[in-house]
């Protein structure tokens, strides 16, 4: 089965650049999608197709998508940026769905 | 504006049957999947599966022989049925809006889940 690695924690201080990463075998072939859950809440998409923003999420996130490395980048972090976030991908031959084991960013 | 709900026992004996079903409102069931994603405490998201409104399926391999999905279009409601099920299976269950490949152009994100349902913890107990 596919497997997607993402760092346990990262961890920033307030108005500095975070980056969390997904990595998995050829992932910038794929679709990656990204999700923030707060603590005892649903999982929010932040981002669609590796860069496409859902409206509502602030131009401060971005991802991108190379090799076999997705990235997920928060610049100007602020204190409600901290959260799990989940990178995501679609298999188009098997029509599954896979999720990362998540990251915890913390903001200091 | 869509929501989900998801409705079910919050207590299940081991090697009994999960079953949970999730409302939509706020939207025809048609056009996109329904899945189920699930979160043990403290750990990660799991996908189960989803369903099309016209009763097709697809699973996830690790569950697959467990798992059974069905829809009534009827009550714009979709289901969850997890047999044999063991403390491994107590998680935080969700349902969520799915985008299948053949959806217009524009409508949606391949593969990803844009609404979700607010979850319900489901205990399995020995």
């Amino acid at each position: 089965s596919y497997v997607l690695t993402q760092p346990p924690s990262v961890s920033v201080a307030p108005g500095k650049t975070a980056s969390i990463t997904c990595g998995g075998n050829n992932i910038g072939s794929k679709s990656v999608h990204w999700y923030q859950q707060r603590p005892g809440q649903a999982p929010v998409v932040v981002m669609y197709y590796n860069n496409d923003r859902p409206s509502g999420i602030p131009e401060r996130f971005s991802g991108s998508n190379s090799g076999n490395t997705a990235t997920l980048t928060i610049s100007r972090v602020e204190a409600g940026d901290e959260a799990d976030y989940y990178c995501q991908v679609w298999h188009s031959d098997t029509d599954h769905r896979v999720f990362g084991g998540g990251t915890k960013l913390t903001v200091l | 504006q869509v929501q989900l709900r998801e409705s079910g026992p919050g207590l299940v004996k081991a090697s009994e049957t999960l079953s949970l079903t999730c409302t939509v409102s706020g939207d025809f069931i048609g056009t996109y999947y329904w899945s189920w994603i699930r979160q043990p405490p403290g750990k990660e998201l799991e996908w189960i599966g989803y369903v099309y409104y016209s009763g097709s399926t697809n699973y996830n391999p690790s569950l697959k022989s467990r798992v059974t999905m069905s829809v009534d279009v009827s009550k714009n409601q979709f289901s969850l049925k997890l047999s044999s099920v063991t403390a491994a299976d107590t998680a935080v269950y969700y349902c969520a809006r799915d985008c299948p490949p053949f959806a217009p152009y524009g409508v949606c994100y391949t593969g990803a889940f844009d609404i979700w349902g607010q979850g319900t913890l489901v205990t399995v107990s020995s």
